[in-house]
């Protein structure tokens, strides 16, 4: 069955502190991956995706992902946290760009000074 | 760049009542949307596949009577909760892809039935 699996449900990181939320996937096609950021009472907006190409992508606030098939991982990662960091992150998968999302169930940052 | 939007942004109705969240592509056209319901401090379901000018797709576990999803037009596509009741009450949010390699995802609605 497709799936996304996002092992840590809560991360605390200290500001400036280096970030790595991980991401595992179970698809049967070539994954559309995706990582989006939910700050409290609010919608996702988008932080970067993989269609295919460089499996290095840079997305939006300094965040970069790398797609590693052989793992079926997509983590998220960041050098240095910024406390507005904090939010709820969710790694999302589907099978062409125009379908639904599969969601992974999130993790929580949250970043002490 | 494309938005879609979502409106109301929050509602608040009397168990029994029905309510209307509308989902909008403000600069494309989308022949299909999505809607999602996310439980306090979950993730998020597909609820439905909601078709202009066909009939919704609706996941299973999904009631069709409760959650009617109506798309009429390119740009609009609404999602009835009917006889609401408290259980009910949660935040949905619609994606819209754009026909290129991006979807977009509105605002999301938050809806309370007391």
């Amino acid at each position: 069955a497709q799936s996304v699996t996002q092992p840590d449900i809560h991360i605390t990181v200290s500001e400036g502190a280096s970030l790595e939320l991980r991401c595992n996937y179970s698809y049967g096609a070539t994954p559309y991956l995706f990582w989006y950021v939910q700050s409290p009472g609010q919608g996702l907006q988008l932080l970067l995706k993989y269609f295919s190409g460089d499996t290095l992508v840079q997305g939006i606030k300094g965040f970069e992902a790398e797609f590693k098939r052989s793992q079926s991982s997509f983590n998220l990662r960041k050098p240095s946290v910024h406390w507005s960091d904090a939010a709820e992150y969710f790694c999302a998968v589907g099978d062409q760009a125009g379908t639904a999302l599969i969601f992974g169930k999130g993790t929580t940052l949250s970043v002490s000074s | 760049g494309a938005v879609v939007s979502q409106h109301p942004s929050r509602v608040i109705c009397k168990s029994g009542t029905s309510v209307k969240i509308e989902c909008r592509s403000l600069d494309f056209q989308a022949t299909t949307m999505f809607w999602y319901r996310q439980f306090p401090k979950k993730s998020l379901m597909l609820m439905a596949t909601s078709n202009e000018g066909s009939k919704a797709t609706y996941e299973q576990g999904v009631e069709k009577d409760k959650f009617l999803i109506n798309h009429a037009s390119l740009t609009l596509s609404t999602l009835t909760v009917t006889s609401a009741h408290p259980e009910d009450s949660s935040f949905y949010i619609c994606s819209a892809p754009t026909g290129g390699n991006t979807i977009y995802f509105g605002e999301g609605s938050w809806l309370t039935v007391v």
